[in-house]
């Protein structure tokens, strides 16, 4: 029952550097999200998906582009790298149901990312 | 304005005590849908319980409950029976109907002592 999966869970990364952030749910869930979490700001929205092939920006989507090219998978990238991008980042996943608001976010482990 | 606000940094606990963490929100959608979230040090984030603002009563799962006061817009969290393993970050967090995703708030670390 892996649920959902981040890879890598740590990264060093140096400033103008790319990486790419790969989350995979088996849940056959419809929504992905990518969130980031700061210090004593809770975590904040940059990405989510609500399908195969469809993204949209959230709340703090500057500096990331986001790929959904199969249902299981939302991939999150970086393609330059900035100090302020340190953070720890989140993968969710939900499936709509049958109440808007209902339906739980399942969150991965986390990747744990430094900019230097 | 904050849609989510979780006042307590931080709480201690004594083990097998009660503890209530406060988390009052911020919307005008009728229809919506509260959270809360446990993260321990390991860092994964772990759904605790749900609360719609139509159910009637107040959610409960195992040692969890959530004290619903709609007319005051606050969502608070009641441990029961505190034990050393809830210790860790607690979460509160939003569902509106036409949101994507959750508003968190910025969390209460919880402490639990022996």
């Amino acid at each position: 029952n892996a649920g959902v999966t981040q890879t890598p869970k740590f990264r060093v990364l140096k400033t103008g550097q790319s990486m790419t952030l790969l989350c995979a749910q088996d849940m056959n869930h419809e929504y992905m999200y990518w969130y980031r979490q700061d210090p004593g700001m809770g975590l904040r929205l940059i990405h989510y998906s609500v399908g195969e092939g469809t993204t949209a920006k959230g709340e703090v989507p500057d500096g990331y582009n986001v790929s959904r090219l199969k249902k299981q998978n939302f991939l999150l990238g970086l393609e330059s790298a900035a100090p302020s991008q340190t953070s720890v980042y989140f993968c969710a996943s939900s499936t709509p149901g049958t109440g808007v608001v209902r339906q739980p976010q399942h969150f991965g482990d986390g990747t744990r990312l430094s900019i230097l | 304005a904050q849609k989510i606000t979780q006042t307590q940094p931080g709480m201690f606990v004594q083990e097998k005590e009660a503890v209530t963490l406060d988390c009052t929100y911020d919307t005008s959608d009728p229809s919506y849908g509260l959270f809360w979230y446990k993260q321990p040090s390991s860092g994964e984030m772990i759904f605790l319980i749900y609360q719609g603002s139509y159910d009637q009563q107040n959610a409960t799962e195992g040692r969890y409950s959530l004290n619903f006061q709609k007319a005051r817009k606050s969502a608070n969290l009641v441990i029961s029976a505190s034990q050393l393993g809830d210790s860790a970050m607690y979460f509160c967090a939003m569902k509106e109907p036409g949101r994507r995703a959750l508003t968190f708030g910025s969390g209460t670390r919880l402490q639990v002592q022996p």
